[in-house]
């Protein structure tokens, strides 16, 4: 199974920041077809998980522009600008390149 | 939008199946991919598996032996079955929309103890 290294484990910040979560897979995680499947989630307290950003760098419907996603390979990373109270949770990278899908670990976001 | 909600036990024994159902509405399960998704005690996410449009499946193959995932396109419901549970399939269930969980739905508890 492809390995999904993310980090830091855990990320104080203050509102108003910049962060960066970083993802690194085990292979490559270019697809056969050309396309990269590395996704990133936010889990919010009591809630479920929700998708962020698909294939990289793409922001799902109404993601606001303080997320951003890139890399390519075996290294990635998610850039949140300007975080919000709404911002703090836990973030995961997920792989759906290779079979079977495989998650990071997570990265808990939390206020300093 | 799309939107998906789990049912099924809060509680399973040992060595007994564990099932849950989704039950879909705003689109319908015979287009795209639909998914299981558990979350261990802590943060671990495992990816369980999917059925397609079609009615094709894809199961983990750590889970290959007792995992089944069928729907019931009459009912636009999906379900999971896992059988011979242990204690080590203790998780919160999610079912979701798509390859790359466009969509999730609030999640079910599940407890194997007996």
């Amino acid at each position: 199974d492809v390995l999904m290294t993310q980090t830091p484990v855990s990320l104080p910040v203050s509102l108003g920041g910049q962060v960066s979560i970083s993802c690194r897979s085990s292979q490559s995680l270019v697809h056969s077809d050309g396309n990269t499947y590395l996704h990133w989630y936010l889990q919010k307290p009591g809630q479920s998980p929700q998708l962020l950003i698909y294939r990289v760098s793409n922001r799902f419907s109404g993601v606001p522009d303080r997320f951003s996603g890139s890399g390519s390979g075996t290294d990635f990373t998610l850039k949140i600008s300007r975080v919000e109270p709404e911002d703090l949770g836990v973030y995961y990278c997920l792989q759906s390149t290779h079979f079977p899908y495989t998650f990071g670990a997570g990265t808990k976001l939390e206020l300093k | 939008e799309v939107q998906l909600q789990e049912s099924g036990p809060g509680l399973v024994k040992p060595s007994q199946s564990l099932s849950l159902t989704c039950s879909v509405t705003g689109y319908s399960i015979t287009s795209n991919y639909w998914g299981w998704i558990r979350k261990f005690p802590g943060n671990k996410m495992e990816w369980m598996g999917y059925i397609s449009y079609s009615g094709s499946t894809s199961y983990n193959p750590s889970l290959k032996s007792r995992i089944s995932i069928t729907r019931d396109t009459s009912k636009n419901q999906f379900f999971l079955q896992l059988n011979s549970v242990t204690t080590e399939d203790t998780a919160t269930y999610y079912c979701v929309y798509g390859y790359k969980g466009d969509y999730w739905g609030q999640g079910v508890m599940v407890t194997v103890s007996s």
